[in-house]
């Protein structure tokens, strides 16, 4: 079975400081994996994926099979990035396994 | 714009009863789902569907059933609720083809059974 680990609970930032969330999943297969967002009040929403190597407001997450993590990484932390973070894993079968969220505040 | 609503934000029933929760989507997804998020647990699956009428379990289908009669709505129910169902629930959507594995969520109901 798959499973996700977030090992931080709570990260806090200042405004512009570099931030890291830090993701490590268990999986014999490939995965896809995901960055999901919940800012206050608004509803779960997906970040971004690996697949898509992308960068989603400033957020990119690099996976490293190796070290089978998928951390996700901004160089300049806004306030508007303060919310609540989950990293998450498909088999590839429509299913996601979450890991147990990361809370990021982001102070002035 | 995918939409994804939830009867109710906030429920609050005793111990016992039966209770029914909502979901409808309305981008016609294969897919639905419901989760149960806790503080420190993060979001765990109880049910899955992937058609009507078809269902599979979840991570914690203990003390749960679901029902989907039409391809937009998926029931997930409580049988008889217990204080340890408090929780927020969240239902999503998904598609089931081109590999795309992003999953629409709703807003959330937020339950408490005393």
């Amino acid at each position: 079975a798959q499973r996700v680990t977030q090992p931080e609970k709570l990260l806090s930032v200042f405004k512009g400081a570099p931030v890291e969330l830090k993701c490590n999943y268990s999986y014999s297969g490939s995965p896809e994996l995901f960055w999901y967002v919940q800012y206050s009040r608004q509803r779960l929403q997906l970040l971004l994926r690996h697949i898509s190597r992308e960068s989603i407001k400033g957020f990119t997450a690099d996976l490293n099979k190796g070290e089978t993590s998928f951390h996700l990484k901004k160089p300049f932390a806004q306030e508007e990035d303060s919310a609540m973070y989950y990293c998450a894993l498909s088999p590839n079968d429509y299913k996601l396994s979450f890991g147990a969220g990361t809370t990021v505040t982001v102070r002035a | 714009d995918v939409k994804v609503t939830q009867s109710s934000r906030y429920l609050v029933k005793r111990t016992g009863e039966k209770v029914f929760l909502e979901c409808v989507q309305d981008m016609d997804h294969e897919n639905m789902f419901w989760y149960r998020q806790d503080p420190g647990l993060g979001l765990r699956l109880i049910y899955f569907s992937y058609d009507v009428k078809m269902k599979e379990k979840g991570d914690i289908p203990e003390g749960y059933s679901v029902s989907r009669e039409k391809k937009e709505r998926f029931s997930l129910i409580l049988e008889s609720a217990s204080t340890n169902q408090t929780s927020m629930y969240l239902c999503a959507s998904s598609l089931a083809y081109g590999g795309s594995y992003e999953q629409y969520f709703g807003p959330g109901t937020r339950l408490t059974v005393t």
